[in-house]
């Protein structure tokens, strides 16, 4: 059972364009969304993460929404660039012991 | 640099072959944590130290795997008997004891024939 969904699968988007990618999850005990970003035969790479207590959080062209009552999470990149071309996972904890992750999303910037 | 450090980066071995990898995390972090990643999937959890103590394991480390972080520094991963299903990138990621902020190295790369 996938504990985090995560959508879309791949995304092509115009250099200068917003990516946006989704994650849902059931587990009303996650209390720690991060998002990692994984170029190919690299280890995923923490990019931003957010606690339920607040709605958003940005940090440079990376902006965190985060819907409790929905149990939805999203990760938007403004101004997308080239170098942005990556995979995106979502994730969720409750205890700090594991990560749940999503099945990660291909991003494709096109110049 | 001061990351998590994996070693080997790749490994070929044949199946029904022992291996083991190393994981040298960031040198102030208490917590290490093993997953395994297929291609097109995100990470797995498989098993957690807070300083040399594993407190958590996944149903998905069978009995051939083993874990071990002796006085709480680096940790080793042996696969026993290894199968083609073992196939994966082994990752290993370490933070604080007071932080959700997990830091992940670069990965083994396991490939059995």
């Amino acid at each position: 059972q996938q504990q985090v969904k995560q959508s879309p699968q791949s995304l092509i988007v115009q250099k200068g364009g917003i990516s946006i990618i989704n994650c849902a999850y059931e587990n009303t005990a996650f209390d720690y969304f991060p998002w990692y970003q994984q170029f190919p035969g690299k280890g995923p790479a923490l990019l931003i993460a957010i606690r339920p207590d607040v709605s958003e959080k940005k940090e440079g062209r990376f902006t965190i929404s985060f819907n409790k009552s929905a149990k939805q999470f999203s990760l938007h990149i403004m101004d997308s660039q080239p170098g942005d071309s990556a995979t995106y996972f979502c994730a969720a904890d409750s205890t700090g012991n594991q990560f749940y992750f999503g099945t990660g999303t291909s991003l494709t910037v096109i110049p | 640099d001061t990351g998590v450090s994996q070693n080997p980066r790749h490994k070929i071995t044949k199946r029904g072959q022992n291996v083991t990898f190393r994981c040298d995390p960031i040198s102030e972090h208490n917590r290490l944590y093993w997953y395994r990643q297929t291609l097109g999937q995100g990470p797995e959890f498989l098993t957690y130290f807070q300083n040399e103590a594993q407190l958590e394991k996944s149903r998905l480390l069978s009995d051939r795997f083993s874990a071990e972080r002796p006085k709480g520094s680096f940790s080793t991963l042996e696969i026993q008997r290894t199968e083609q299903g073992d196939s994966a990138m082994y990752l290993c990621a370490s933070s604080l004891w007071d932080s959700a902020e997990a830091f992940f190295g670069q990965g083994t790369r396991l490939t059995v024939v």
